[in-house]
């Protein structure tokens, strides 16, 4: 296992409020990834990272905003969270281009 | 946009038969991922490939690059094989992820 884990795994919180979910990697991978699991849905890119302090958008970014400082942590932030971020949240990484990605184990996430 | 399209959605199969799920893409990829999602856990890949065949115990894809198709077989199938099965695409041009399809539901009974 590429040693990748996200916390917390589970968090319950109200609309309005800010959240923040962390994704740790151990394996030096440059690439991370931020996805979200819906019913009906794939999975969905929310933002990606393709080194230190180099991020861009994903297909449902509107709402969330990322931060990378280190190699290592890739965090997700919901500035003001709403009911429709509810969701299950996945981090991924990845060495290269086309790799294999290596996937955490999810956060569930609830906005009453 | 790759359009991801997995068949069939719910599949329910006694144990030992040969499962086979499908997965069809619209634009052309550079590789394709299968992953398996047990219920309540994480998601772990299967497979990469890009053309041809490779096998794993009883797991088994196949990729047909100008049919833009690919097939994820399982050879004796156990209960312990239920899961959702996910394809998913990279078409390359730069590290924005992968294109995913909705899932195969897999569920083998005893």
């Amino acid at each position: 296992d590429a040693g990748i884990t996200q916390s917390p795994r589970h968090k319950v919180t109200e609309t309005g409020t800010p959240v923040t979910l962390r994704c740790h990697q151990t394996e030096n991978h440059r690439y991370m990834y931020w996805y979200r699991q819906d019913p009906g849905h794939g999975l969905r890119l929310i933002h990606y990272s393709y080194g230190v302090k180099d991020t861009d958008k994903g297909e449902v970014s509107d709402g969330y905003s990322v931060s990378r400082s280190k190699t290592e942590d890739f965090l997700l932030t919901l500035e003001s969270a709403t009911s429709s971020q509810t969701s299950v949240y996945f981090c991924a990484s990845q060495g290269f281009f086309g790799d294999e990605q290596f996937f955490g184990p999810g956060t569930r996430l609830t906005v009453l | 946009k790759n359009e991801v399209e997995q068949s069939p959605q719910n599949l329910t199969a006694q144990e030992g038969e040969f499962i086979t799920i499908n997965c069809s893409y619209s634009v052309g990829i550079s590789a394709l991922h299968w992953l398996q999602q047990h219920p309540g856990g994480g998601i772990v890949s299967l497979f990469m490939l890009s053309s041809g065949k490779k096998k794993h115990g009883r797991l088994i894809a196949t990729i047909n690059i100008q049919e833009k198709h690919s097939s994820l077989h399982i050879t004796a199938s156990h209960p312990r094989d239920s899961a959702v099965y996910i394809c998913a695409v990279y078409s390359g041009g730069g590290a924005d992820g992968l294109t995913f399809g909705k899932g195969t539901h897999l569920i083998i009974q005893p």
